[in-house]
């Protein structure tokens, strides 16, 4: 398995325009995680998923930030308008709904809003 | 609900000696516990986890992690740091077995701040 694919690597964008940011998690996998990771922060965890549906969204940090889980194979971190503030590395994670099982990481999007 | 905390962001190690990361954690109920790495742009990458059985757990590049209960700690350690260790680590917890697993936020990971590892030549 290639492991979970987020895309883009890299994305600078200005300030007040949608930033659209991708997921593809492991085949099989029926959690899906979104994590925010800056210096100020850490790492914090904004939303996630079981099969398709949000479970917690408490993390997300405000309206401007939407998430969707279309069907099993692809979700989506949306963020309009963007801020020089959201600018950070988002990662995607997913699991098994297994007792005794870890997190899966992409590998980020480097976000910078100018 | 949980928390992890890191003692040091910063550890500084000799090539040769000894690795020790610091991880205490909260839970109100008995937890997974994990070790990840993140080198330079990349994602995280798990180093070890306990669930449940032997105390002691070995991870990969030659890790381990010994979880103690009585002092909810689940310490880092490796015997001889190499160049390669060079990195940031971060301890997670997660909700352990319950009759609720499956309906509670059970498979939710809460990490700490992290520990940054510069290894010395």
């Amino acid at each position: 398995d290639a492991g979970v694919i987020q895309s883009p690597r890299h994305e600078v964008t200005e300030m007040g325009q949608e930033v659209t940011l991708r997921c593809k998690p492991i085949s099989g996998h029926d959690y899906l995680f979104w994590y925010r990771q800056t210096m100020m922060r850490g790492l914090e965890l904004l939303i996630y998923f079981n099969n398709n549906v949000p479970i917690d969204d408490s993390g997300m940090p405000e309206d401007r930030f939407s998430a969707k889980m279309p069907n099993a194979s692809f979700s989506t971190l949306k963020i309009q308008p963007s801020e020089p503030r959201d600018s950070a590395v988002y990662f995607c994670a997913s699991s098994l709904g297994r007792e005794n099982t870890e997190a899966f990481f992409g590998q980020g999007t480097r976000l910078t809003v100018v | 609900a949980q928390s992890v905390t890191q003692l040091g962001s910063h550890v500084s190690v000799s090539e040769g000696a000894l690795v020790l990361l610091r991880c205490n954690y909260s839970s109100s109920v008995p937890p997974y516990l994990f070790w990840y790495v993140q080198y330079p742009n990349q994602g995280l990458q798990l180093l070890l986890k306990y669930t449940t059985g032997a105390t002691l757990v070995k991870g990969i590049n030659g890790f381990e992690a010994e979880f103690k209960k009585s002092e909810t700690s689940f310490h880092l350690t490796k015997p001889s740091a190499h160049m390669s260790d060079a990195a940031e680590y971060f301890c997670a917890v997660r909700r352990g077995p319950s009759v609720l697993w499956i309906k509670a936020a059970g498979n939710k990971l809460t990490f700490g701040g992290g520990t940054r590892v510069l290894v010395k030549p």
